[in-house]
């Protein structure tokens, strides 16, 4: 079973306010990743990594942010959350090399008031 | 732009019966593809990936197959159980495996 956590699970916050998702791994994995994920919806990459220092923006276009300063640490930051931010953000990571894998983490799911 | 379509979006068999879920996509220089299982408000969990060198990987009772001339992959799940109803996702990447692109999943109700 993989270990990689996300905390809060749930979060209900205001408009304006700014927010940190958090995303740890204990599997020694370089690239780590964010989805984000509507209701019935696929699940669109908004930002990855390859190792520390390296971050990349994915295919959806996100006002949030990312930092990767140790391995197993890959936070999401928004800094004036909207109500058009609200959605399940998924974090997942995977080895560098050899199998591609991706091993998900719970969700969090917000909802901005 | 790479997309990955599942078709159909729901199905509900009756418990043990046999199943085929199916994935497709638009470009066949695939680099691999992966399935996997979502369960109501929770992360995903990896069921099997395929590289794109290979046909077809096997796992219990679940055997994926990859065809990339003609940009398909099914899920084939044998002797159903109730246990297997969830949300299956295929993902696929056309790179180095940086990205994966999802489809949307077939949400599955196996009755018991």
């Amino acid at each position: 079973e993989a270990d990689i956590y996300q905390t809060p699970r749930y979060l209900v916050i205001g408009t304006g306010k700014k927010i940190t998702l958090e995303c740890s791994q204990t599997m020694g994995h370089d690239k780590m990743y964010w989805y984000q994920q509507d209701p019935g919806m696929e699940l669109h990459l908004i930002h990855y990594s390859y190792g520390v220092n390296s971050t990349e923006k994915g295919d959806l276009s996100s006002e949030s942010t990312v930092s990767r300063i140790r391995t197993e640490h890959f936070p999401l930051t928004l800094e004036s959350a909207r109500p058009s931010h609200t959605s399940q953000y998924l974090c997942a990571s995977s080895e560098r090399a050899g199998t591609d894998t991706q091993y998900f983490g719970p969700g969090t799911r917000l909802t901005v008031l | 732009k790479q997309e990955v379509t599942q078709i159909p979006a729901a199905l509900s068999v009756p418990e043990g019966e046999n199943l085929v879920l199916n994935c497709s996509f638009t470009d066949s220089a695939i680099y691999n593809l992966q399935w996997f299982r979502q369960d109501p408000g929770k992360g995903l969990t990896s069921l099997l990936l395929i590289q794109s060198s290979q046909r077809e990987q096997t796992s219990g009772r679940l055997n994926a197959s990859l065809d990339k001339s003609s940009g398909r992959s099914t899920l084939y799940i044998a002797a159903s159980q109730p246990g297997d109803s969830a949300t299956y996702l295929c993902a696929a990447s056309w790179n180095t495996g940086n990205q994966f692109y999802f489809g949307t999943g077939t949400s599955l109700t196996v009755i018991p």
